[in-house]
């Protein structure tokens, strides 16, 4: 059965402070990880993607990073700032010629404090 | 561009009444439809998907059902809902090949 588990569950962290997210996965075949970010009572926003090749991807503060052969991942979050509270999700998709399932880990809810 | 709209935001519903959430997406086509569930506290459920008119996939036997009587339609249903049915109800869009998904905004469900 495909698994996305993420960890912490919860963050609280200062502004401008950094923070990593991880997530791990059993997902087969493996297609590619996205990170979601989702405020409150809105849809998720995909934030990244990696495939099986890359290693690591940044979008301005943010930046993933993927180890297939241990299928795990992060998300660091560079010199946070108050907007970035929001719950993260790890999404891995499976499947192979156009049709992809998506799994989604539970998400680490993140809070900035001032 | 792709727009998706989900209504009503908002919903109180007693238990053992109808439920039906409407989910349409314009500006694509033949888009892959996807149903989700977030309960409190917990992650995303997928609940359907549709890769077409009256293609329906569940995920999870559950007590309700998912219908897609147009293109760029999408419709979840409940003949008697439960109090369990209580939650987030999430509806997106992607297209064949790519596995962005873009999400609604919404119909948060609670049911009395």
């Amino acid at each position: 059965k495909n698994q996305v588990e993420q960890s912490p569950q919860s963050l609280i962290i200062l502004e401008g402070k950094n923070c990593t997210l991880q997530c791990n996965y059993t997902v087969s075949p493996f297609s590619n990880l996205r990170w979601y970010k989702q405020d409150t009572g809105r849809g998720p926003v995909s934030l990244t993607i990696m495939t099986f090749s890359e290693n690591t991807k940044s979008n301005g503060r943010y930046t993933a990073t993927l180890d297939a052969d241990t299928k795990q991942s992060s998300l660091h979050i560079t010199a946070s700032q108050l907007s970035d509270s929001a719950s993260y999700i790890c999404v891995v998709s499976a499947g192979t010629g156009g049709s992809y399932i998506p799994t989604f880990g539970r998400g680490t809810s993140l809070i900035v404090h001032p | 561009s792709q727009t998706i709209h989900q209504w009503p935001a908002t919903l109180v519903q007693p238990v053992g009444s109808p439920l039906s959430l409407e989910c349409t997406v314009e500006g694509t086509s033949n888009p892959n439809l996807y149903w989700y569930r977030q309960a409190a506290g917990r992650g995303l459920q997928l609940l359907f998907y549709s890769v077409g008119i009256g293609q329906i996939s569940s995920e999870v036997p559950q007590n309700l059902s998912a219908s897609r009587p147009q293109d760029r339609q999408f419709i979840l249903s409940s003949k008697k809902l439960l109090l369990s049915d209580s939650g987030f109800y999430l509806c997106a869009w992607s297209v064949w090949g790519n596995t962005e998904a873009f999400f609604g905004q919404g119909t948060r469900l609670t049911v009395v």
